[in-house]
């Protein structure tokens, strides 16, 4: 039973489109994050959420909207995709407060924009 | 700017001998440090970490040393097998007032390692 699962694992569009990653964490963590490994291979936060609550939006354009229905589930959604927004997106969780900085990351969700 | 630099990009090792992952950092507001592994289509997984207030931190095949004057951590994994193939991620983060992390993490850009039977 994966403890952080983000759906879909390929994503390939056209730019322009709007499209959505969905992250479920079953560990009962306080936090999730979103990271993006881009093609130089760093991975850089994009987003935080502590119980529902936005608490890190690094620079990232206002296209990139994340939405946490419930402290599970922290969803990604790219509207006007951009060529330079391929990259594999990572979700994570952590035990805030607790937790140092030892998140748990999903497999990741390779986009595509051609 | 790259605040967490892995200057070596890949690294290959001998099954059984001691493998070491290096890593440096800019930012002297770091206190905490991690290693993670990724294999590939898999997602980062959390291996060992340390704080500023310690030099060293050991488990099991795995050691962490932190040299802060230099600003410089090293992973060592003795010995060495070949499962232990996969990328290493070095990342930093500056603990809050409450003792624990916002979780943003600040990572290099990785060593891959292989280990030849």
């Amino acid at each position: 039973d994966t403890a952080v699962s983000q759906t879909p694992k390929y994503l390939v569009t056209q730019m322009g489109n709007d499209k959505s990653i969905k992250c479920e964490q079953n560990l009962g963590h306080d936090t999730m994050y979103w990271y993006k490994q881009d093609s130089k291979k760093f991975l850089k936060i994009m987003f935080s959420y502590n119980n529902k609550e936005l608490i890190i939006n690094e620079t990232v354009p206002n296209r990139f909207s994340p939405k946490s229905p419930d402290k599970a589930h922290l969803n990604l959604h790219i509207n006007s995709l951009e060529l330079g927004d391929s990259a594999v997106y990572f979700c994570a969780s952590s035990q805030d407060a607790v937790g140092r900085g030892e998140l748990f990351f999903g497999e990741g969700s390779r986009l595509t924009v051609l | 700017d790259q605040q967490v630099k892995q200057n070596s990009p890949s690294l290959s090792v001998q099954e059984g001998r001691i493998s070491i992952l290096n890593c440096d950092y800019t930012n002297s507001m770091f206190d905490y440090f991690l290693w993670y592994k990724k294999y590939p289509a898999e997602g980062p997984t959390f291996l060992i970490s340390i704080s500023s207030i310690k030099d060293k931190n050991e488990d099991g095949r795995f050691t962490v040393f932190l040299n802060k004057s230099a600003k410089h951590l090293s992973l060592h994994i003795v010995p060495s097998q070949p499962g232990d193939s996969a990328v290493y991620f070095c990342a930093a983060t500056e603990l809050m007032n409450y003792g624990g992390s916002q979780g943003n993490l600040i990572f290099g850009k990785g060593t891959k390692l292989s280990v030849k039977p």
